[in-house]
């Protein structure tokens, strides 16, 4: 079965400055796709990025860019010049090709953003 | 276009009842799993279906079960609620099987808050 590790429970930052976290991954399936949700207080999960894992290309969505590294099996988020708003729970996901809608979840890591 | 609607958005029931929670996926999906959403065990696949059947399931008793309507909305069922079925439960539809877009995301609903006492 495909896991999805976050090593890092909490994680804080200063408004505007960056912050990365970590996801690591297992899997024996070579096509698959790599997601950041966010969920803020409000539970609404949202997505943040997402990547297929036949793109070498990093994705990047604004202020917003993985490092995923398939190899390592590696899914890092980076997210730059943050903001009051970026606080929130961030979970890495894990999606096969071939399973539909069913998702692999990380345990989360609850971002703070200090004024 | 709307967005995943659950119902409801709270829920407290005792133990040893049964509870049943509703879905209704973006207009078009057809594809809804459901997952269950606690502080230690995080968030976990409960089961998913399409055109009105189960396609996977995941590892639960099966006092928790679902169904699918043919107008896609979807419905999920505890039956003889133990406190440990205290969670947040989070459902997520999808465009899948794609067609075109491989890499779709889920989208997902605010979720039902159940308290079993």
């Amino acid at each position: 079965a495909q896991t999805v590790t976050q090593s890092q429970p909490e994680m804080s930052v200063q408004e505007a400055e960056t912050v990365t976290l970590s996801c690591t991954y297992d899997t024996s399936e070579s096509d698959y796709y790599l997601f950041w949700y966010k969920q803020p207080p409000s539970r609404q999960m949202i997505l943040v990025i997402r990547q297929e894992a036949y793109k070498q290309q990093n994705a990047t969505e604004n202020r917003f860019s993985v490092n995923f590294q398939k190899a390592a099996k590696s899914f890092s988020l980076k997210i730059s010049d943050s903001q009051l708003g970026d606080a929130a729970m961030y979970f890495c996901a894990y999606r096969s090709a071939r399973d539909g809608n069913q998702f692999y979840f990380g345990t989360g890591t609850s971002l703070t953003v200090i004024p | 276009k709307a967005g995943v609607t659950q119902t409801p958005r709270y829920l407290i029931k005792t133990r040893g009842q049964q509870v049943t929670l509703s879905c209704s996926p973006i207009s078009g999906h057809r594809s809804v799993s459901w997952y269950q959403q606690t502080p230690g065990q995080g968030l976990q696949f409960l089961f998913e279906y399409f055109s009105e059947t189960q396609r996977n399931k995941g590892n639960f008793p099966g006092r928790f079960s679902g169904r699918q309507f043919s107008n896609s909305r979807s419905e999920m069922n505890v039956s003889t609620l133990e406190l440990g079925d205290s969670a947040l439960y989070l459902c997520a539809s999808s465009n899948w099987p794609y067609k075109g877009q491989p890499n779709t995301e889920a989208f997902f609903g605010q979720g039902t808050r159940l308290t079993v006492v």
